[in-house]
């Protein structure tokens, strides 16, 4: 089973606190997902990367960078967490067949983040 | 750019009914098609997916989902409701190497 696991369940954090979310799979997974989830939005994709070192920006990432060193581990940061930010946030992970199609996401829980 | 149109925000049924969610996308293109689910303060777990083949797709937990392509349709239906499957349930839609889902539609079960 494709596991995908997320460094907290919940964080609560300080307005301009430097936040880091950790993601990591164990699929071998070329692409690697951030999306935040807030009630009557449904998910926001932040960032996504397709390979090491590698990211693209997606619908709303203001405010956030990511960091993919390995091909298992996809950080999210909050450079300055402000109170808008907080959201559930959800990391995944796919593959991709031949170059032009991606497979199902696999997701992790979730990471309940509280900016006060 | 694709966009996929989950009608109903929020359905509710009594447990034993049928569960229909609807689900419409806009490519002319066949994409891959998904339904996930995904219960309070948890990630999305895949219910069912369709790729290529045979257009009836049997998921989880007794879901199943059609694919018609005349209709861009993908709805996913449950012929009798448990109290065990209220949640929220998402389709998404992966076309050239991008994903894109609908907003959601939360099931309530009624006893």
């Amino acid at each position: 089973d494709v596991k995908v696991t997320q460094s907290s369940r919940y964080l609560v954090k300080r307005t301009g606190e430097k936040v880091f979310l950790e993601c990591v799979q164990d699929m071998d997974h070329e692409n690697m997902f951030w999306y935040r989830q807030d009630p009557g939005l449904g998910l926001r994709l932040i960032y996504f990367s397709y390979d090491v070192k590698m990211k693209e920006k997606g619908d709303i990432p203001e405010g956030y960078s990511v960091s993919r060193e390995k091909k298992e581990r996809f950080s999210l940061i909050l450079e300055s967490a402000s109170t808008n930010q907080t959201s559930m946030y959800l990391c995944a992970s796919s593959t991709t067949s031949s170059g032009t199609i991606t497979y199902e996401q696999y997701f992790g829980p979730g990471t309940r983040l509280t900016v006060t | 750019a694709q966009s996929v149109t989950q009608l109903g925000s929020h359905v509710s049924v009594s447990e034993g009914a049928l569960v229909l969610l609807r689900c419409n996308y806009s490519s002319s293109v066949p994409p891959y098609l998904f339904w996930y689910v995904q219960y309070p303060n948890q990630g999305l777990q895949l219910l069912l997916k369709y790729t290529t083949g045979a257009t009836l797709v049997k998921g989880i937990n007794g879901f199943e989902a059609e694919f018609k392509k005349s209709e861009t349709s993908f709805h996913l239906t449950k012929p009798s409701a448990h109290m065990s499957d209220a949640a929220e349930y998402f389709c998404a839609v992966s076309e050239f190497n991008t994903f894109y889902f609908g907003s959601g539609t939360k099931l309530n079960v009624k006893p």
